[in-house]
């Protein structure tokens, strides 16, 4: 069973774009919601985390936004670069788990 | 400062023979973890060590594989015998404490081809 279902499964944004990746998860258990980048040939690398006591955390372009009541959180990109292009992995942590989603192949065209 | 250091980076090996791959956390983190990534099943926790200590290995996925942390700086991960369906890149990560409000910083993983 998926503990966190992430979606699109691939996003293609021109340059200057939004990019949006959401994410639905299951476990109430979760108190801890991070977005994980990850570039070939290399480990993820925690881009972005929020707590579920906020609704939003913005840092520089990238902003979570979070919804308690419907157990979902997302990942808006502004002014997407085309650097920014990289699998990104929402995750969701429980004591001795942690949980990533099936990743969303983002491709920032020029 | 270094990061979590993996190797090797690739190995190739043929069925049956035993791979250990080798992770060094960063210096004062009290977490490891061992991940496994393939195109079918993601990224996947294996097992989960805190103060050297293996605190969850439910992902483990047969008696074939095992893991070792026989000091703060040092891991293994053993599979023995290898087969073909272990292929995957396999990632290590630390982390200062546990999962929750902690980033994990990732090595650069070990690409594992079995033939």
């Amino acid at each position: 069973q998926q503990q966190v279902k992430q979606s699109p499964q691939s996003l293609i944004v021109q340059k200057g774009g939004i990019s949006i990746i959401n994410c639905a998860y299951e476990n109430t258990a979760f108190d801890y919601f991070p977005w994980y980048q990850q570039f070939p040939g290399k480990g993820p690398a925690l881009l972005i985390a929020i707590r579920p006591d906020v609704s939003e955390k913005k840092e520089g372009r990238f902003t979570i936004s979070f919804n308690k009541s419907a157990k979902q959180f997302s990942l808006h990109i502004m002014d997407s670069q085309p650097g920014d292009s990289a699998t990104y992995f929402c995750a969701g942590p429980t004591g001795n788990q942690f949980y990533f989603g099936t990743g969303t192949s983002l491709t920032v065209i020029p | 400062d270094a990061g979590v250091i993996q190797s090797p980076r690739h190995e190739v090996t043929e069925m049956g023979q035993e791979v250990t791959l080798r992770c060094k956390p960063i210096s004062g983190h009290n977490s490891l973890f061992w991940y496994r990534q393939t195109m079918m099943r993601g990224l996947e926790l294996l097992i989960y060590f805190n103060n050297n200590v293996p605190i969850d290995d439910s992902g483990m996925p047969e008696d074939r594989f095992s893991a070792k942390m026989p000091n703060a700086s040092f891991s293994t991960l053993k599979i023995q015998p290898s087969e073909p369906r272990d292929s995957a890149v396999y990632f290590c990560a630390s982390s200062s404490q546990g999962f929750s409000n902690q980033p994990q910083h990732f090595g650069d993983g070990t690409r594992l081809s079995i033939l």
